[in-house]
């Protein structure tokens, strides 16, 4: 159980097109989800808190223009890169947290999806 | 500003040896740490620490949270090639929940 599905898990896009990635929650519903970026060989940065039906939380120094972020459903959320330049090209990757967690940190992660802007 | 620092930041060594990695941690609304391991997708959840001193392990890996040092350390004992991967450690609590990660370490098992 405790299934998070990301689409694509790779694409190429040019440079000023937008790209969508989707993240799902398969077997369990998530009234939140985290959408991280990763640089190769460094750590996941934390980009945004998505909550189901409210507007999505950024952290600082995150674009929310650049970064659309919509939790549709309990079991989806979906990260919209607009205009997207090469320094946009990175591994993105989002967790899902169940809404039985309560009060623990359990997370459970996607297979990230790896963006690369020519 | 929350900040997660580990070291070393790579690390290299022979299969069989014991390895020991570090994490430090800033106090503000703190929740748990939270160890990984990722290859090359997705991080795979390894332990959560909550409370210090009591160490947890999972056969060759173990960890353990001091609080009074605002620290986390994991070992590794009798490193294997499958153990080469990047190992996050993750600072869980604030309003949201949300996890601030580490800066990783990188750690290299060769045979």
């Amino acid at each position: 159980g405790a299934v998070v599905s990301q689409h694509p898990s790779w694409v190429i896009c040019k440079s000023g097109t937008s790209v969508k990635i989707e993240c799902r929650s398969l077997d369990f519903q998530a009234t939140t989800m985290f959408w991280y970026r990763q640089f190769p060989k460094q750590s996941l940065m934390l980009m945004a808190t998505s909550n189901e039906g409210s507007k999505a939380t950024y952290e600082q120094g995150v674009e929310k223009d650049k970064f659309l972020i919509n939790h549709a459903s309990l079991t989806l959320s979906t990260l919209t890169v607009t205009s997207a330049h090469p320094e946009d090209s990175s591994f993105y990757i989002c967790s899902a947290r169940p809404i039985l967690a309560g009060a623990t940190y359990e997370q459970y992660f996607g297979p990230g999806t790896r963006l690369t802007v020519t | 500003e929350d900040k997660v620092v580990q070291s070393p930041l790579s690390l290299v060594v022979h299969e069989g040896d014991t390895v020991t990695l570090n994490c430090s941690y800033e106090v503000t609304n703190f929740r748990s740490l939270l160890w990984y391991k990722q290859e090359k997708k997705a991080p795979t959840f390894l332990f959560m620490l909550t409370s210090s001193g009591i160490e947890k392990k999972s056969g060759r890996l173990s960890s353990i949270l001091d609080k009074k040092e605002l620290s986390s350390i994991l070992n590794i004992t009798a490193t294997q090639t499958g153990d080469s991967a990047i190992y996050l450690c993750a600072r869980a609590g604030g309003a949201t929940n949300k996890l601030i990660f580490g800066t990783g370490t990188l750690l290299a098992v060769q045979p």
